[in-house]
C-alpha cells in the first residue's frame, strides 16, 4: 500500500501556456499532500501543503496565483503552473501522508513531474 | 523555523564497506526523522524513520540513530551494495500533518 502517482512524468510547453499536473494517491485517502519543487542536484523545497477541502497554504515566497494548487477529493491533488516561463522549468513532486500506515508524519512521495518550458 | 544541515555531500565507499550520512537540526520540538533514497529521475523513497522517543532503529543493512540532546540522527548502511547508490535525504517534522523539513543531501556511491 501507500502507493503515489503523478501525471503527467514529464511535460515540454511553450512559455506561456498553463500546465496541469495531478498527484493521486492510488490504494489510501489522503487528507494533507504536499507539493514540492526540486532544481537539479539539489534538495526538496515544500512549495504548499493542500489540504482536502480547502484552500492550500502556500510557502514564503511561491506564488499563489501562479502555482494553482486544487484539492478536490481524498485521492487527488492537482498543480497547475500558470504562465509558465522557463523558469519554471524543474522537477515537481508530490506526497502524501498515509492515514493508518506507518508514523502520523509518514508521506509517501510520488515518482515526479519533469517539466520544461520552452 | 526548523533547519536541517546534512553531511558530508558526496561519499564514495567501496562494495562491502559502510557508510555513514549525518544530519544536524534547530528545532528542539521535532519529534519525526525519516530518510530518503532518490535514485535518477525518480521520487524519494522512505527507507527508514525513527521517532524521537526511540534511540535507534534498524532494518536489515540500514539502521538510523538519534541523539536528541545533540539534536543529531545518523543513517548507516553496512554491506553497501552498488544498487545502493543514490542520493539520500533526511528531514525532519515537528508535528503529525506538517511538511518535512530536508536536508540538501548526500550523493553515495558505491564502486565494485
Amino acid at each position: 500500500g501507500a502507493v503515489v502517482s503523478q501525471h503527467p512524468s514529464w511535460v515540454i510547453c511553450k512559455s506561456g501556456t498553463s500546465v496541469k499536473i495531478e498527484c493521486r494517491s492510488l490504494d489510501f485517502q489522503a487528507t494533507t499532500m504536499f507539493w514540492y519543487r526540486q532544481f537539479p542536484k539539489q534538495s526538496l523545497m515544500l512549495m504548499a501543503t493542500s489540504n482536502e477541502g480547502s484552500k492550500a497554504t502556500y510557502e514564503q515566497g511561491v506564488e499563489k496565483d501562479k502555482f494553482l494548487i486544487n484539492h478536490a477529493s481524498l485521492t487527488l491533488s492537482t498543480l497547475t503552473v500558470t504562465s509558465a516561463h522557463p523558469e519554471d522549468s524543474s522537477f515537481y513532486i508530490c506526497s502524501a501522508r498515509h492515514p493508518l500506515q506507518g508514523a502520523a508524519e509518514t508521506q509517501y512521495f510520488g515518482p515526479g513531474t519533469r517539466l520544461l518550458v520552452l | 523555523g526548523e533547519n536541517v544541515e546534512q553531511h558530508p555531500s558526496t561519499l564514495s565507499v567501496q562494495e562491502g564497506d559502510s557508510a555513514v550520512i549525518k544530519c544536524t537540526y534547530s528545532d528542539s520540538a521535532s519529534n519525526y526523522f525519516p530518510w530518503y533514497k532518490q535514485e535518477l529521475g525518480k521520487g524519494p523513497q522512505l527507507i527508514i524513520d525513527i521517532r524521537s522517543n526511540v534511540g535507534e532503529k534498524k532494518d536489515q543493512r540500514i539502521a538510523v540513530t538519534l541523539n536528541k540532546t545533540a539534536k543529531h540522527f545518523s543513517l548507516h548502511i553496512t554491506e553497501t551494495q552498488p544498487e545502493d547508490s543514490a542520493v539520500y535525504f533526511c528531514a525532519a517534522s515537528n508535528q503529525a500533518g506538517t511538511a518535512l523539513i530536508f536536508g540538501k543531501g548526500t550523493t553515495l556511491s558505491v564502486s565494485s
